[in-house]
């Protein structure tokens, strides 16, 4: 079966400082990869997708980047949080060329920066 | 650009009973996916139901089932028999067929009592 990991489940940084949020997918080869912010009482934002190793589409620009050094790796970084940085962070995966095919998330990094 | 729109912030229902979502949407396609998700306190995202734009059978699952209206760009959630563990919030999404991200609504906080 697919399942999907993501770390840390909360981090709290100080502006400024760099972050590195991981999610690794097993059970499924291929598969798209999504970034997702949820700030508090709003919906889920799309902040980065990518259909393969070193492919990455960015849908919102800011401070974040996102790297696919793995095909089953996905990673969030920034060199420098900024205070609207805060919320939760979901990492998805669905399967590559499924149009239409439901993506499923990982348990989230509750982010706080100070 | 698609838009996804909840009218409902929140809605409580009681135990046993039976409760609708509501959901519109904005897009100018023909093909394209619905989705629902539901985000209990744990935050973790998970599947509801799905359907397709082409198909005309309302999708169900279980409890779950959708009044899906594509002139009306309408896609509700009815919940029957509802039970204390419905408890979360409940978001629509689309997805166009010509593309690979979901758009989220607000979302709905249902509280479900006893």
């Amino acid at each position: 079966s697919q399942t999907i990991h993501q770390w840390p489940a909360t981090l709290v940084q100080p502006v400024g400082s760099p972050l590195s949020l991981e999610c690794t997918v097993e059970g499924t080869s291929n598969p798209n990869l999504y970034w997702y912010r949820q700030a508090a009482g709003r919906g889920l934002q799309l902040l980065f997708y990518s259909v393969g190793i070193g492919q990455i589409s960015s849908e919102v620009p800011q401070n974040l980047s996102a790297s696919r050094p793995q095909d089953r790796q996905f990673i969030l970084s920034s060199k420098k949080l900024l205070l609207s940085d805060s919320g939760f962070y979901l990492c998805a995966h669905g399967s590559r060329g499924g149009i239409g095919q439901p993506q499923h998330f990982g348990d989230g990094t509750r982010l706080s920066i100070l | 650009a698609q838009t996804v729109t909840q009218s409902q912030p929140e809605m409580s229902v009681q135990e046993a009973e039976t409760v609708t979502l509501s959901c519109t949407y904005d897009t100018s396609e023909n093909n394209y996916y619905l989705f629902w998700y539901k985000q209990p306190p744990s935050r973790q995202m998970i599947l509801v139901i799905r359907q397709e734009a082409y198909k005309q059978q309302n999708a169900t699952e279980n409890r779950f089932s959708v009044n899906f209206q594509k002139a009306a760009k309408s896609f509700s959630l009815k919940i029957s028999d509802s039970q204390l563990g419905d408890t979360a919030m409940y978001f629509c999404a689309f997805m166009p067929h010509s593309g690979y991200a979901l758009n989220f609504g607000k979302g709905t906080s249902l509280l479900v009592t006893p």
